[in-house]
């Protein structure tokens, strides 16, 4: 089974600085999500990604197969970004389609 | 609907009873999934549909849980004899394919008191 770590769990930030949250896997995927959760449980994906890089708008997704890592960026950080933000991997196999979730990373965004 | 709908929002109910909870997946969706969401934690897989079949039901706990899409469409998680750890927002999602990207649900938030 696919071990998801995130990182970190909480992050405080003002509003304008640039984040980044890290997740690693421990074993070879077909694909990575990201996706973000706000409270009351509504999740929305942001970007599902297999290889190299992803932007939309403030949004930026990286992924390094060879390294099991991926980041997300967000740019000029917002209060409205606070949220947990989640990854979740798709794999081993290219015929799999369950998705091994982490615990989520908690973003504050002060005004 | 323009996404998933998950019915009911809130469920509270009694140690043993029974529960149903709804899923409604994206008009023409294939593939329809379960998930759970303890407190604090990332969901976690229970059951996973494509069209009609429970293509993969590994995730789910033990045999007090059961899942039905008889007809391709409106899934319903059946909880019997319901237990405190039951407790839980449980999530659905569903896609176009299995390799496609997953809508998901509002949830439905069980407390089992």
């Amino acid at each position: 089974k696919n071990e998801v770590e995130q990182s970190p769990q909480n992050l405080t930030a003002q509003e304008g600085e640039f984040i980044t949250i890290n997740c690693s896997y421990s074993v070879g995927i077909s694909a990575l999500h990201w996706l973000q959760q706000h409270p009351g449980g509504g999740i929305v994906s942001l970007f599902m990604l297999s290889s190299g890089k992803k932007k939309h708008g403030r949004l930026i997704a990286t992924i390094n197969i060879q390294e099991k890592h991926s980041s997300l960026h967000i740019t000029a950080s917002h209060p409205r970004d606070s949220a947990v933000y989640i990854c979740a991997v798709k794999g081993p196999g290219a015929g799999s389609y369950q998705l091994t979730f982490g615990k989520g990373t908690k973003l504050s965004v002060i005004p | 609907g323009a996404g998933v709908s998950q019915t009911p929002s809130n469920k509270v109910t009694e140690k043993g009873k029974y529960v149903e909870l709804r899923c409604d997946p994206i008009s023409g969706h294939t593939a329809l999934y379960w998930y759970r969401q303890s407190l604090g934690q990332g969901p976690e897989f229970l059951i996973y549909f494509q069209g009609t079949g429970a293509a993969d039901d590994s995730g789910l706990p033990n045999d007090r849980f059961f899942a039905v899409r008889p007809e391709g469409s409106v899934s319903t998680l059946k909880i019997q004899r319901t237990e405190r750890g039951d407790s839980a927002v449980y999530l659905c999602a569903s896609s176009f394919g299995g390799q496609e990207t997953q809508y998901f649900g509002p949830g439905t938030r069980l407390l089992v008191l």
